[in-house]
């Protein structure tokens, strides 16, 4: 069975510099994989997805993803963080082989933006 | 355009109540999709509908059902509401019901507190 591990539960960027959040996951061929972001309160909003080709991915909002095979990764980047990405981050993975649309997610990074 | 729309917001229920959750999708979307997201983590399948059908079921109990209407709005049933029941439940639309290369879009979400 496909799953997600984000090993970060909190991260810490002061605003202006740069962030990377990992994702991992576990799958043996080639996975669909998705970022989300969770506001206070809110749902989910797709930052980005990786299907197939071009390994690195352009997004919403300034954010990139690289996927590498080699590494079982998928981790997401901004260059420079505003206050505003303050917020939750859910990598997922799409369940494949089920006949049937399922999103595996990790269990999120929480990231606080300081001043 | 609307997004996806879910109604209630907030609900409180005390154990073994019932509970109905409702779900509008994204106009011209018949896919949809439902999750639970207890605190802290990240959102677990529960079902998906298309075409008024139930495609997949995650591993929830019988408690939980479903139903999709010919306007492809739905309904989440839980019956014998317990304390863990508490949680963020998510709603997804998709235009189809292809293995995941559709994106699905989030309502904000029906949060319900079981006392």
């Amino acid at each position: 069975a496909q799953s997600v591990t984000q090993p970060d539960i909190h991260i810490t960027v002061s605003e202006g510099a740069s962030l990377e959040l990992r994702c991992n996951y576990s799958y043996g061929a080639t996975p669909y994989l998705f970022w989300y972001v969770q506001s206070p309160g809110q749902g989910l909003q797709l930052l980005l997805k990786y299907f197939s080709g071009d390994t690195l991915v352009q997004g919403i909002k300034g954010f990139e993803a690289e996927f590498k095979r080699s590494q079982s990764s998928f981790n997401l980047r901004k260059p420079s963080v505003h206050w505003s990405d303050a917020a939750e981050y859910f990598c997922a993975v799409g369940a494949v082989n089920t006949g049937f649309q399922k999103l595996v997610f990790g269990t999120g990074t929480r990231l606080l933006v300081s001043p | 355009d609307a997004g996806v729309t879910q109604s209630p917001t907030h609900l409180i229920k005390t154990r073994g109540q019932h509970v109905t959750l409702r779900c509008s999708p994204i106009s011209g979307h018949k896919s949809v999709s439902w999750y639970q997201q207890v605190l802290g983590q990240g959102p677990q399948f529960i079902f998906q509908y298309y075409e008024k059908e139930e495609r997949g079921r995650g591993n929830f109990p019988d408690r939980f059902s479903a139903r999709q209407f010919p306007n492809y709005s739905s309904e989440l049933n839980v019956n014998a509401l317990l304390l863990g029941d508490s949680a963020l439940y998510l709603c997804a639309s998709s235009l189809s019901a292809d293995q995941n290369q559709e994106t699905q879009y989030f309502g904000p979400g029906t949060r319900l507190l079981v006392l």
